[in-house]
């Protein structure tokens, strides 16, 4: 069956270093793949989109990397800040058409001043 | 722009009852998506909907029914309620091909 892992259920890093989150996945070949944001008590952001055809995404302080034959994505976000603390999802599209979104457990980022 | 939006945000529910989650979106989209998410398990697809009138399971479909009658409304429905479908139940949508959710803020459901 397919699986997506998040490399840790909780990371902490110092403010201003770079913030770097993994998503594995096997047994599919995503179309695409993407990143949320969720804070506590509220529902998931998007924040990313890749696609298969790409290596590299980027937006303001974030990045993301998409390596097919490793089956893993990195997500980076530079010069950390407090306010980045959240629960970070890696979602796969596990379906044909881009209809059916699985998501993997979410890693908690804390960012300490 | 309301986007999605979620009713009851919480209920408390005794086993064998009955309830529906409401999801409405005012976006025009054609996929919707109604999740649950348990602390350690991470967001699990229950139903969704890639058009008005039509459903497909997801990953934990058991308990749980769905319907689509109008294109910006997805409704749950639990005929039974047990205590192990106590849960945040977030709704989701998407424009059809696009790929990125929009997320409800989330219905707190209790079952004792």
């Amino acid at each position: 069956s397919q699986k997506i892992e998040q490399n840790s259920e909780a990371l902490n890093i110092q403010e201003g270093k770079t913030a770097t989150l993994t998503c594995n996945y096997t047994n599919y070949s995503p179309a695409y793949l993407q990143w949320y944001r969720q804070d506590p008590g509220r529902g998931p952001v998007f924040l990313l989109l890749i696609r298969e055809n790409e290596k590299e995404k980027r937006k303001e302080r974030l990045k993301v990397t998409f390596d097919t034959t490793l089956k893993q994505s990195l997500f980076h976000i530079t010069a950390s800040q407090p306010a980045d603390s959240a629960t970070y999802l890696c979602a796969l599209e596990t379906g044909g058409g881009y209809q059916k979104v699985t998501f993997g457990t979410g890693t908690k980022l804390q960012v300490i001043p | 722009n309301a986007g999605v939006t979620q009713t009851p945000k919480f209920r408390v529910l005794k086993t064998g009852q009955s309830m529906t989650l409401l999801c409405a979106q005012d976006m025009n989209h054609e996929y919707m998506y109604w999740y649950r998410q348990d602390p350690g398990m991470g967001l699990r697809l229950i139903h969704y909907s890639v058009g008005e009138g039509t459903t497909a399971k997801g990953e934990v479909p058991d308990g749980y029914n769905v319907s689509r009658l109008k294109k910006q409304n997805f409704l749950l429905g639990l005929e039974s309620a047990a205590p192990s479908q106590t849960s945040v139940y977030f709704c989701a949508s998407t424009l059809a091909g696009t790929g990125e959710l929009f997320f409800g803020e989330g219905s707190r459901l209790t079952v004792l």
